[in-house]
């Protein structure tokens, strides 16, 4: 079946500093591959999404590469703010899966 | 736009009640999504339905049922909670008619079982 694992957390860091979560699969075919992010007392919102190899998502200064070759979907941040403070979620939808599979999610704190 | 709108935000049960949560979107969506959120496990699917009149079971079903109410509605109903059952729970709806659209959640219902 599929599966997400990414990094766990948590991660802490100060303000500016660079950002790396990592996020590997493994799914049957061609998955789409999405990170959520969840702030504190809510819902999860879609923060970017790559559809096909080699896509780049990319959403308020994160950004994600999709790597077949290496089943990866890395979220990256040049430069965090506190306003990052949150959860987030690397999930894959496989095909024609109604299903969205999530990892465990990763607490990221930005310190200022 | 309203979304994805759950009900309650918050509940609290004692062991062996009963109680129904609500969802609904507006977005005119097939699939609608139940999912519980617990500390280092992630999100895990409790069941989804695909489409109007049907309902399918995911990762953990046992302890919930469902019901597909008609396309706008999708109800989790815990008949006899357990305080294993202490989670948030999220509801979230897509349109599947490509592999790769995403989900849209609510703002979730933090219950406790007691």
């Amino acid at each position: 079946g599929n599966s997400v694992t990414q990094m766990e957390g948590p991660v802490t860091l100060s303000e500016e500093a660079f950002l790396t979560i990592n996020c590997t699969y493994t799914a049957t075919g061609y998955p789409s591959l999405f990170w959520y992010v969840q702030y504190p007392g809510e819902g999860l919102q879609l923060l970017l999404k790559a559809t096909k190899a080699d896509d780049k998502g990319s959403n308020k200064g994160f950004e994600a590469t999709y790597r077949k070759e290496t089943t990866s979907f890395h979220l990256e941040k040049g430069s965090v703010q506190v306003s990052d403070s949150a959860v987030y979620f690397c999930a894959l939808r496989g095909g024609s899966n109604y299903k969205l599979t999530f990892g465990k999610g990763t607490l990221l704190t930005v310190n200022p | 736009n309203a979304g994805v709108t759950q009900t309650p935000k918050f509940q609290v049960l004692k062991t062996g009640q009963s109680m129904t949560l609500q969802c609904a979107q507006d977005m005119n969506h097939n699939s609608m999504y139940w999912y519980r959120q617990d500390p280092g496990m992630g999100l895990r699917l409790i069941y989804y339905s695909a489409s109007e009149g049907t309902t399918d079971k995911g990762e953990v079903p046992n302890g919930y049922n469902v019901s597909r109410l008609n396309k706008r509605e999708f109800s989790l109903r815990l008949e006899s909670a357990a305080p294993s059952q202490t989670s948030v729970y999220f509801c979230a709806s897509s349109e599947v008619t490509r592999g790769n659209t995403e989900a849209f959640f609510g703002q979730g219902t933090r219950l406790t079982v007691v």
